[in-house]
């Protein structure tokens, strides 16, 4: 893998649906793994910072696991309530940079 | 947002006209970041800086010009706008903390250009 790739690219759910995303990146020279929220109109805020393998972080209702030796990690959101509703992204970071994959879309239908 | 701030935050501009975007932050850190984002294809780097009087050049650097002056100031400029140029620019700053610091974002600025 080149880039940093994210799926779904969209997913829409019900509210109370639990779900979760993908992000694929390359295993070599990783520093960390970074995903950010990112609501309409907004800046992307930073959810999760993850570095070593086997990481696994939680804040609220949403969640994330890191595998950097097969390169990805998976965000997890419990019982989607339509505040979810947001742009998801995941960046690797790599010496001095960022890559960014494209983002999924989430959201959440009361 | 606070610590990151972008002026300005609307600027339509004809085809050939230039203009630089401002990105000043309050944090102390000592990298900065210019990125675009446009539909479909998430945040692309143009340019960044590891620290003062250093720039680099991102994955989308033609066109556009830099300069870090101030540690606190990391300015983006066109200086022949072009159509293709019409994107929200995103500035984000960072600081290395072993590995575990953060981006802090600025609200954006929307760019059209004619």
């Amino acid at each position: 893998i080149l880039n940093v790739e994210q799926s779904p690219q969209s997913l829409h759910v019900q509210e109370g649906d639990s779900t979760n995303f993908t992000c694929s990146f390359p295993s070599s020279n990783f520093y960390a793994l970074h995903w950010y929220r990112w609501e309409t109109a907004k800046s992307p805020e930073a959810l999760f910072v993850m570095t070593l393998n086997g990481d696994e972080k939680k804040k609220g209702r949403i969640s994330a696991t890191l595998n950097t030796k097969e390169g990805y990690s998976y965000l997890y959101i419990k019982g989607s309530q339509p505040e979810d509703s947001a742009t998801y992204l995941c960046a690797r970071r790599g010496f001095n940079k960022f890559y960014f994959g494209s983002g999924t879309k989430l959201n959440v239908k009361p | 947002n606070a610590g990151v701030t972008q002026t300005p935050k609307f600027r339509v501009l004809k085809t050939g006209q230039s203009m630089t975007l401002l990105c000043a932050q309050d944090m102390n850190h000592e990298y900065m970041y210019w990125y675009r984002q446009d539909p479909g294809m998430g945040l692309r780097l143009i340019h960044y800086s590891v620290g003062e009087g250093t720039t680099a050049k991102g994955e989308v650097p033609d066109g556009y010009n830099v300069s870090r002056l101030k540690k606190q100031n990391f300015l983006l400029g066109l200086e022949s706008a072009a159509p293709s140029q019409t994107s929200v620019y995103f500035c984000a700053i960072y600081e290395p903390m072993g590995n575990t610091g953060e981006l802090f974002f600025g609200e954006g600025s929307r760019l059209t250009v004619l």
